[in-house]
């Protein structure tokens, strides 16, 4: 497709179980990005793949959450033992590089939305 | 990345022209100021890029002066379909690093 696509675009869960939301980037994007958003807050950074570099897991809020990224392409983001805390939009973005500067334009998809009850 | 600081809310009417001005007092040589915009329920959306002085496209405005620690997103006669958080990012060229978005500006378009 044309753009970041995203699945589920919305997933009910309960307490406890394990879920695994999907990212299928632009193509020929080298730089991949999670973020979470909880409702009226700002993004939070999750993990950052460029390339095959080691993936930048520092904003990972607990050993609960991983993610993979296989064949450069399509990233899995796992919630183990979900919290109700963990209820939230996830954001996926793709660039063709590092987005700090030309080229580098960030392009979301439009999300999933995870309630855990 | 720079820190960035830009106001947390702002209201305008429509017609209107807003500005918002964002604030990176250690902004380094090489970074550019790229800012996004997101109505809800959606994932952000590049708006506009630039390093120095003035640029313009079809959404909006950029301006940067000379000494590059602050910039403002211009938006010309606005609607209420404008209302979204409007996020200024500065990053370094072309660098392989993480993008940390701030808390944004939240812009409500009234009527």
């Amino acid at each position: 497709g044309a753009g970041v696509s995203q699945s589920p675009s919305n997933k009910v869960t309960e307490k406890g179980k394990d879920v695994e939301l999907r990212c299928d980037p632009i193509s020929g994007h080298t730089a991949l990005y999670w973020y979470r958003q909880s409702l009226g807050q700002g993004l939070e950074f999750l993990i950052y793949f460029q390339g095959n570099s080691a993936p930048d897991k520092s904003g990972l809020p607990s050993d609960r959450f991983s993610a993979e990224r296989t064949g450069g392409s399509v990233s899995t983001l796992t919630i183990q033992r979900t919290q109700q805390e963990d209820s939230a939009v996830y954001l996926c973005a793709s660039s063709l590089v590092g987005a700090g500067g030309p080229r580098g334009e960030l392009f979301f998809g439009e999300g999933s939305r995870l309630t855990v009850l | 990345l720079a820190k960035t600081t830009q106001p947390i809310s702002m209201d305008s009417y429509e017609g209107q022209e807003v500005n918002i001005t964002c604030s990176h007092n250690n902004i380094a040589t090489n970074d550019y100021i790229t800012w996004y915009q997101q109505f809800p329920s959606q994932g952000p959306r590049f708006i506009i890029q630039g390093y120095k002085t003035k640029v313009t496209n079809e959404v909006a405005s950029l301006f940067i002066p000379a000494d590059r620690k602050s910039s403002t997103l211009s938006l010309p006669r606005v609607s209420l379909s404008d209302t979204a958080v409007y996020y200024c990012l500065v990053g370094v060229l072309n660098r392989d690093d993480k993008i940390i978005f701030g808390k944004g500006t939240r812009l409500h378009i009234l009527p």
